[in-house]
Parts: structure tokens; sequence; C-alpha cells
């Protein structure tokens, strides 16, 4: 079964930086297109960002662009997002998924981490 | 950007009953939609792509339906495991956008 395991969240004061990072394992990673969604406290789901399968490409959310960057590894199995000039607003549970079936890279997303939490306060 | 609009965002229902979750887009989508399922403190989970194809999976009592600006997600036969959010979630193009979510409680 797909695995994924976000970690790197944590507490960080406004205009802060954080790299979070996801481990994938059970498939083939670097076949896949992967995301990052979050979720505010007790609020709905916000996509942040998707990157292909050998990072040439990357898409984000207008509210992090410029201030966030997805990236990944595919020698670790690895999917990772930095984000610098932290906000109030950008607290929230972070996920990483992948995206769509294999042949099919259509940006539903098939696969959840459970998430890891960026909370951005003084 | 594409704004996704659920409706009702929450509905109560009984064990047994047959449920209909509505999701309209502000442009046309084609077919580019997906249905999540969320549970408290868990991720979620996707029931449905391509508006009307089911996750492998997902039991068949889970269906949805539609194409250009509305959809729907019908649960068949509502049973206490399917008390929970769903969500919606246009991928025609970026940004990728989701519905608000429509909450699923016990009458």
């Amino acid at each position: 079964e797909v695995q994924l395991v976000e970690s790197g969240g944590g507490l960080v004061q406004p205009g802060g930086s954080l790299r979070l990072s996801c481990a994938a394992s059970r498939f083939t990673f670097s076949s896949y297109w992967m995301t990052w969604v979050r979720q505010a406290p007790g609020k709905g789901l916000e996509w942040v960002a998707n990157i292909k399968q050998d990072g040439s490409e990357e898409y984000y959310v207008d509210s992090v662009k410029g201030r966030f960057t997805i990236s990944r590894d595919n020698a670790k199995n690895s999917l990772y997002l930095q984000m610098n000039s932290l906000r109030a607003e950008d607290t929230a549970l972070y996920y990483c998924a992948r995206v769509g079936h294999l042949y099919d890279v259509s940006s539903y997303f098939t696969n959840w981490g459970q998430g890891t939490l960026v909370t951005v306060s003084s | 950007d594409i704004q996704m609009t659920q409706s009702p965002s929450t509905l109560s229902a009984s064990v047994g009953d047959r449920v209909t979750i509505t999701c309209r887009a502000s442009q046309s989508i084609s077919n580019w939609l997906a249905w999540y399922q969320q549970k408290p403190g868990k991720a979620p989970n996707l029931l449905i792509y391509k508006a009307s194809s089911l996750e492998s999976g997902v039991p068949s009592k889970f269906s949805g339906s539609g194409s250009g600006t509305e959809f729907t997600l019908t649960i068949s036969s509502l049973q206490p495991d399917d008390f929970a959010t769903y969500y919606c979630q246009q991928y025609n193009s970026y940004p990728v956008t989701f519905g608000g979510g429509t909450k699923v409680e016990i009458k």
C-alpha cells in the first residue's frame, strides 16, 4: 500500500522559514506528479503546489507564489516544500499526496499522508 | 480562478437514506472533477474522479455524475461509517480548487 509520511512542521514566527518533507514508499515515486495540499484548523482544503515527475514543471496557488518552493529528490523518494516569509494565514495541516494514476496525470489526488502541522505565530 | 460551490454545507440524514450533494463550478470544467471523503482527524480519501469514475476500493454505493458546471455525489444507502465531510475538487485548470465541503451529520 502506498505510504506517504510528512515531517518538518512546527511553530515558527511570522517571517520565518520552514522546510517540509514527505517520504514516499511502496510505489514508483519517480513516475508520478506530486502535490501539497493544506487545511487550516477547522477549515476546508486548499491546494498549494504541484510538481512534475522530473521536477521540470511546478505550479502554485497565487497566495504562496514567490514564498514557497516545491521540489523533489527521486533518488530519495522524497518531496519537499520550502516555505519562506511565513504568515499567520499559512497556519495549517500540510498534506502531501500522489497525483493521479499511472498514465493519467490529471490532478486528482489518489493517496495522502497524515499531514504535518505548521503554526505561524509570535 | 474557478470557484467551486457545494450545497448544502450541512446535511442531516438517517442511516439508510439516499443522499445527494451538489457541486457547481463557476465555469465549465468538462468532467474534470473529483470527490473526497474526510473523517475527523484523518486525511481526505478519494472517492470519485473524472466526475463518475469510482476509485479502486471505494464501495459502489458512492456514485458521481454531471459535466460542465453541475455535478452530484450520491450515497445510495447511508451507513454510520459514511458520516463525514465531503469535498469536490476541479482539476480542469490551475489553480486546482476545492469546494467548501458538505458535512453529513446524523439526524
